[in-house]
């Protein structure tokens, strides 16, 4: 079954310290995208890749990193530097712009 | 720049009663538009879109949804609700020109259906 992938499904992340959210997908699609979800807000845009090797920012970008070395993975890292990561990530991917994204179950992240 | 807007935070319905669920958007050109469903710790589920064509598109679940290009409004509806249609609900735009198909979200409706 063709999906996307999202480990783990809770995480706690240390004050001062680096976390990295997984996210992978067997769909073969090249468009890859990272949203947080904070209650009441809806979905934003934290980065986007449209293929390997290239990725932007997206509209909250700060405080986050990411990386695509590969089509399938796209992982975000959450650094010291988001002072306020508390909130659920949610990992998408589609085909072309006329097609829906598909979402994997999310990361809900927690400070300790 | 692209906007959506989703007027109500908040639809109740009783059971095997019409449902509408608002959403108007703004961008540059002709939209792509789209409805997901969000359920409890769950990612997004894609219910319908308009691209172009019929008016009224036809989705998963019985959910159908109307554009109104004057209006700039796409509206999900459903003739009869069901309980397990209790979820949070997305409209999304997505412009012609926009770059990697970045969407833009409203941020939600939340429809409860009472038995």
């Amino acid at each position: 079954d063709g999906g996307i992938t999202q480990s783990p499904k809770y995480l706690f992340r240390k004050e001062g310290q680096n976390v990295t959210l997984s996210c992978e997908q067997n769909l073969n699609h090249d468009a890859m995208y990272w949203y947080r979800q904070d209650p009441g807000q809806g979905l934003r845009l934290i980065y986007y890749s449209q293929i390997v090797n290239d990725f932007q920012k997206g509209d909250i970008a700060e405080g986050y990193s990411v990386s695509r070395e590969k089509k399938e993975s796209f992982p975000l890292t959450v650094t010291s530097a988001q002072k306020n990561p508390t909130a659920f990530y949610l990992c998408a991917s589609t085909e072309d712009r006329l097609q829906p994204q598909h979402f994997g179950d999310g990361t809900r992240l927690s400070i300790l | 720049a692209q906007s959506v807007a989703q007027p109500e935070d908040q639809v109740n319905v009783a059971e095997g009663n019409p449902l509408t669920v608002k959403c108007t958007y703004s961008v540059s050109g002709n939209p792509y538009l789209f409805w997901y469903v969000q359920y409890p710790n769950r990612g997004l589920q894609f219910l319908l879109k308009y691209i172009t064509g019929d008016n009224l598109v036809k989705g998963s679940y019985g959910f159908e949804a109307e554009f109104n290009k004057s209006q700039t409004s796409f509206h999900l509806k459903k003739p009869s609700a069901l309980v397990s249609d209790s979820a949070l609900y997305f409209c999304a735009v997505r412009g012609l020109n926009t770059n990697a198909g970045k969407s833009t979200f409203g941020d939600g409706t939340t429809l409860t259906v009472k038995p």
